[in-house]
């Protein structure tokens, strides 16, 4: 059985802070890890995706990977109150034969 | 643009009621994906498809069915709705699987209501 996990929250971070989001995975053989951003209400949207150890950066988000250690970070720069929202790790495991397995999400609130 | 379109947005129905959830995407994307979210559970996998006549069962597949007969389109069928059905249900697609970087987009969502 393959498992997401993180931590539900809420993780309340002050504006301008760095928000933190953690999530850890069962399956050793997982290849790309992925982080979706969801308003209340609506679907889904891909922030970033990483599949090689280190960090990868993209404007205020970088993602980090650890393979030995099977988790996966999401860091937010400079929040904002507009970052509030549930965050969604998301994992490819195997050949995907079977598309993304998702954690539960964790809740941020940028409070100002 | 290209874009996935769910419909009906919003559904009330009864118990026992065959539903039926529509899925369109203009991507031409081979793999579509239906989700279903519930609080507590996240997103959960209930069908997939890697291609046209191509159907697999996800982790949450009883009383749900779904039929691949072109590219764009991959309807969601509830056969006797339950109110343990009653959830928002997320249309995805893909162009590959398993390929770094590989990008999974979600439709709108469909709100159901079984009761």
């Amino acid at each position: 059985q393959k498992e997401v996990e993180q931590n539900s929250g809420p993780l309340s971070v002050p504006e301008g802070a760095i928000a933190s989001l953690n999530c850890t995975y069962s399956d050793r053989g997982s290849q790309s890890f992925f982080w979706y951003r969801q308003y209340s209400g609506k679907s889904p949207e891909l922030i970033m995706f990483i599949y090689s150890n280190g960090d990868k950066e993209d404007g205020r988000f970088t993602a980090q990977l650890n393979k030995a250690s099977q988790y996966v970070s999401l860091l937010i720069r400079d929040s904002q109150p507009s970052d509030s929202a549930t965050y969604l790790c998301a994992v490819i495991s195997g050949g995907g034969a079977d598309g993304l397995t998702f954690g539960k999400g964790t809740h941020l609130i940028i409070q100002p | 643009d290209a874009e996935i379109t769910q419909s009906p947005r919003h559904k009330i129905t009864e118990t026992g009621r065959q539903v039926t959830l529509a899925c369109h995407q203009t991507w031409n994307h081979n793999n579509m994906f239906w989700y279903r979210q519930d609080l507590g559970h996240g997103l959960r996998l209930i069908h997939y498809s890697y291609g046209v006549q191509d159907t697999n069962k996800g982790e949450v597949s009883d009383g749900y069915s779904v039929s691949r007969s072109n590219t764009e389109d991959l309807p969601l069928t509830l056969e006797s709705a339950a109110s343990s059905q009653t959830s928002v249900y997320f249309c995805a697609s893909s162009e590959s699987i398993g390929v770094a970087g590989n990008t999974i987009y979600f439709g709108e969502g469909s709100w159901l209501t079984v009761v």
